[in-house]
């Protein structure tokens, strides 16, 4: 089945920084690769996606990166803000049927 | 409210009790999941059902987890004979037909339990 792996498990930057998360999935055939925000006590949320046949994708301060060859795919944050303090998982998924995800990453902006 | 429901919010029982939560997805969405979330990992898929089948299971999945979807509405996870390390986050989230690949997942606020 699908593995995703997700680094780093934390992450702490300044106020107006960019943060990075980066993961690698393990099945070829995975075409849809979304990204959850789960801040604290709350439900995960779909904040962006990207499919297979798309490189990349931006949605005002955020934007995810796909490199089908090497099966990873990032999320860029830009100028960040203390509101992006949460929990982001990446996932992947193959055939349709269930989202495979990562380990999470834990975002601090300070301020 | 319209997004998926979930009940209990929270269920602390003793060891070896059973215990069921409900998940109402959103009404349109024929595609229904549970996941397990615990502190600090991802979610980890439990099962799905599109409508009333059951379509897959998790190979982790103990045989003291059941899940149904009698009507292809609502869906209920038991678990019997509850163990210490069966505490955690239990999502449920719901999707079209096609799956979250065709449309966006939406979770549920999760029903916790704690297994003393």
């Amino acid at each position: 089945g699908e593995n995703v792996e997700q680094h780093p498990s934390t992450l702490s930057v300044q106020e107006g920084d960019s943060a990075v998360i980066k993961c690698t999935y393990s099945d070829s055939a995975s075409n849809y690769f979304p990204w959850y925000k789960q801040e604290l006590g709350k439900r995960p949320q779909l904040i962006i996606d990207i499919r297979s046949n798309v490189g990349e994708k931006k949605d005002q301060r955020i934007a995810v990166t796909l490199n089908k060859t090497a099966k990873h795919f990032s999320l860029h944050i830009t100028e960040t803000q203390p509101e992006d303090s949460a929990v982001y998982f990446c996932a992947a998924i193959a055939a349709g049927n269930k989202l495979t995800f990562g380990g999470g990453t834990r975002v601090l902006v300070k301020p | 409210d319209t997004g998926v429901s979930q009940n209990p919010r929270h269920k602390i029982t003793k060891r070896g009790q059973n215990v069921t939560f409900r998940c109402d997805p959103i009404s349109e969405h024929n595609r229904l999941y549970w996941y397990r979330q615990t502190l600090g990992q991802g979610p980890e898929f439990l099962t799905y059902f599109q409508n009333e089948a059951q379509l897959e299971k998790s190979r982790l999945l103990s045989d003291r987890f059941s899940a149904e979807r009698p009507k292809g509405s609502f869906s209920t996870l038991e678990i019997q004979r509850t163990e210490q390390g069966d505490s955690a986050m239990y999502l449920c989230a719901s999707s079209l037909a096609g799956g979250p690949s065709t449309g966006e997942l939406f979770f549920g606020e999760g029903s916790r339990l704690t297994v003393l």
